[in-house]
């Protein structure tokens, strides 16, 4: 059973705009989540992350929100580029530990 | 900049050859992992280790063995390949960062293909 969900494989998004990429957890003991992005061929990247006591990060185009009541995560891109084109996974863990589990990973494709 | 390093890019091998995917970071972390990435499961846990001889299971073990004999090198093996280990393998080492939390530093991944 996964605990880390990401229920969109998929996402197109015209360049300019928002992209909204989200993340659905089950386990209650989580308190740090992290985004990677992944290029094809290429290892993940750390690209931003939240810890619990927060509910919000900013990072230039990138923003994550936390809302722990809904156990839900989203990461927003704005403005998109095509070079964000790139599949996404959220990953979390308890304790602030270093073990973590990660979501399915969402492919977002950026279209000039 | 952290470097992990992956001993192959591409790799292919015959169902029960024994396979060796090498892993060496330059950062002197303390803490090294194994995943495999398939389509759909995201990245999975093999095994981790978090210090020189000593190596933790991950979520799917079975199959796999580790190695690590120094601090910067993590080795993965595969005792007798199978079909249904033709994946993606990446490897990663972390450290602690700012505000007392984790950050995982990935290599460029291993392909396999088991034949």
């Amino acid at each position: 059973d996964q605990q880390v969900k990401q229920n969109s494989p998929s996402l197109s998004v015209q360049e300019g705009r928002i992209s909204i990429l989200n993340c659905d957890y089950t386990n209650s003991m989580f308190d740090y989540f992290l985004w990677y992005k992944k290029y094809p061929a290429e290892g993940p990247t750390f690209l931003i992350s939240i810890s619990s006591i927060k509910d919000k990060n900013e990072d230039g185009r990138f923003t994550v929100f936390l809302n722990k009541s809904a156990k839900h995560l989203s990461l927003h891109i704005v403005p998109s580029q095509p070079g964000d084109s790139a599949v996404y996974f959220c990953a979390a863990s308890e304790n602030y530990g270093q073990n973590f589990v990660f979501g399915p990973g969402t492919r977002l494709s950026v279209l000039p | 900049d952290v470097k992990v390093t992956q001993s192959s890019r591409y790799l292919v091998k015959r169902t029960g050859e024994k396979v060796f995917l090498e892993c060496v970071q330059d950062m002197d972390h303390e803490n090294m992992f194994w995943y495999r990435q398939d389509p759909g499961l995201g990245l999975r846990l093999i095994y981790f280790s978090y210090d020189v001889k000593m190596k933790e299971k991950g979520d799917i073990p079975e199959g796999y063995s580790v190695s690590r004999e120094k601090k910067e090198r993590f080795s993965l093996i595969l005792e007798s390949a199978s079909t249904n280990q033709t994946s993606m393998y990446l490897c990663a080492s972390s450290s602690r960062i700012k505000g007392g939390s984790y950050e995982q530093y990935f290599g460029p991944g291993t392909r396999l293909t088991v034949t």
